[in-house]
């Protein structure tokens, strides 16, 4: 098992330029979240996914859109990026049972000039 | 809003001390969570405490909840440089069992 992987691991954009970050997970876990980490911020919930075709805002959303086309795969996209949105991303997998903890990918670092 | 605020933010021990980092939420939840980054990596799941009194242990670090008093603390004993990396906890929140987490504790174990 490779557990959940996310696509690029760094990545340098010009203000303006659009860009997909992929997540992937082989556990077949229902749900999927995407996070940023900024320094001294701790992680900020962007969006999440409950299951295949749902989508549903987290705590930061705006200047980011997501999809879940497939089970395993969560896409979180930047139309227009912006020099704020310049952190290093996460996305996290989890079980639907009660006990299920989230299991975090490698993360993907984003530079946004 | 919930929050969850975690103190200290850094912290700097010596080898063989003993030390607590202390996570505060403000609203009510039965799950917490500790998880440990090291830098530039991921983070990586350390304890799931389910309900008042909960206490877990693993090797040098214990974790306890008081889900009346909507505080965590995780235990340190007798430090060693391993140990060394950033400590964040989560709270369960709301549907979808999302986490929101502290801003974590920074923790150097020096010689």
């Amino acid at each position: 098992n490779a557990g959940v992987t996310q696509t690029p691991k760094f990545r340098v954009l010009k203000t303006g330029q659009s860009m997909t970050l992929l997540c992937a997970q082989d556990m077949n876990h229902e749900y999927m979240y995407w996070y940023r980490q900024d320094p001294g911020m701790g992680l900020r919930l962007i969006h999440y996914s409950v299951g295949e075709g749902t989508t549903a805002k987290g705590e930061v959303p705006d200047g980011y859109n997501v999809s879940r086309l497939k089970k395993q795969n969560f896409l979180l996209g930047l139309e227009s990026a912006a020099p704020s949105q310049t952190s290093v991303y996460f996305c996290a997998s989890r079980p639907p049972e009660a006990l299920g903890t989230q299991y975090f990918g490698p993360g993907t670092r984003l530079l946004v000039l | 809003e919930l929050k969850v605020e975690q103190n200290p933010l850094f912290l700097s021990m010596q080898e063989g001390k003993n030390y607590t980092i202390y996570c505060n939420y403000s609203t009510t939840s039965d799950r917490l969570y500790w998880y440990r980054q090291d830098p530039g990596k991921s983070l990586e799941s350390l304890f799931v405490l389910l309900s008042n009194g909960a206490v877990k242990q693993e090797g040098r670090l214990m974790a306890s909840l008081d889900t009346k008093a909507r505080l965590s603390t995780l235990h340190i004993t007798a430090a060693v440089h391993d140990l060394s990396a950033t400590y964040f906890c989560a709270v369960l929140t709301g549907t979808a069992s999302k986490l929101t987490f502290g801003t974590g504790t920074r923790l150097q174990v020096t010689l």
